[in-house]
């Protein structure tokens, strides 16, 4: 059974950019949830999927953007970058959306905004 | 809203200490509560987790028992290790209002040999 895994690993955008990062869930996991951490903080909930429709956001502008694919693998756009969303990007799956489910995380990309 | 305090670090520990992290909550429903650890370099890992009043998590020597009375989920171990050194996160999920998890803003846990 693989985990969480994301790509890139590490991204260098300028601001004004766009960019597109991608989540591969958990075997058998429909849920697919992504976080901003910036530095020396905790996770920032940005948004949910579950069975590629958005279930769930937090307080992130529309510029932050999601897909879910039919395998359940996911991809989180943020378009006209700011230095502000200089962060690394979790991104965590889920058997359900149940509040109680546990997440697995993936290791994260780092996006760097210059 | 919903929110998480944990108590701010860096906490250094040497080898064999007993450790406390403290975390405490407000929510508007019966939330689920959480503690996931962060490895430098790494994404977070599940530690433990409690989703009733009074219910006690453990993993690893790590415990955290749901007080409801008080609020809080604090994070404990007997005997720290080196190994133990990382980003303790406590998170909670309502499942009485939003459930959009919150997370705490981490301790850090540095622990000498």
């Amino acid at each position: 059974e693989t985990g969480v895994t994301q790509s890139p690993t590490h991204l260098i955008k300028t601001r004004g950019q766009q960019v597109t990062l991608r989540c591969s869930s958990q075997s058998g996991h429909n849920t697919v949830s992504w976080y901003q951490q910036a530095l020396g903080q905790g996770p920032q909930f940005i948004f949910q999927y579950y069975r590629e429709e958005e279930n769930g956001r937090g307080n992130f502008p529309p510029r932050f953007s999601g897909l879910q694919f039919p395998n359940y693998s996911s991809e989180l756009n943020v378009n006209a970058l700011e230095l502000d969303d200089s962060a690394l990007y979790l991104c965590a799956s889920s058997w359900t959306s149940e509040a109680g489910d546990t997440q697995y995380f993936g290791p994260g990309t780092r996006l760097t905004v210059l | 809203g919903d929110s998480v305090t944990q108590m701010e670090g860096p906490v250094t520990l040497s080898e064999e200490a007993f450790l406390t992290i403290n975390c405490t909550y407000t929510a508007t429903g019966y939330p689920s509560l959480f503690w996931y650890v962060q490895y430098p370099g790494e994404g977070l890992q599940l530690l433990l987790k409690a989703t009733k009043a009074d219910d006690k998590g453990s993993n690893k020597g790590f415990e955290a028992t749901y007080r409801k009375e008080t609020t809080s989920f604090h994070l404990e171990k007997g005997s720290v290790q080196v190994s133990d050194s990382a980003v303790y996160f406590c998170a909670l999920s309502d499942t009485g209002g939003s459930y959009i998890p919150t997370f705490g803003r981490g301790t850090s846990l540095i622990v000498h040999p």
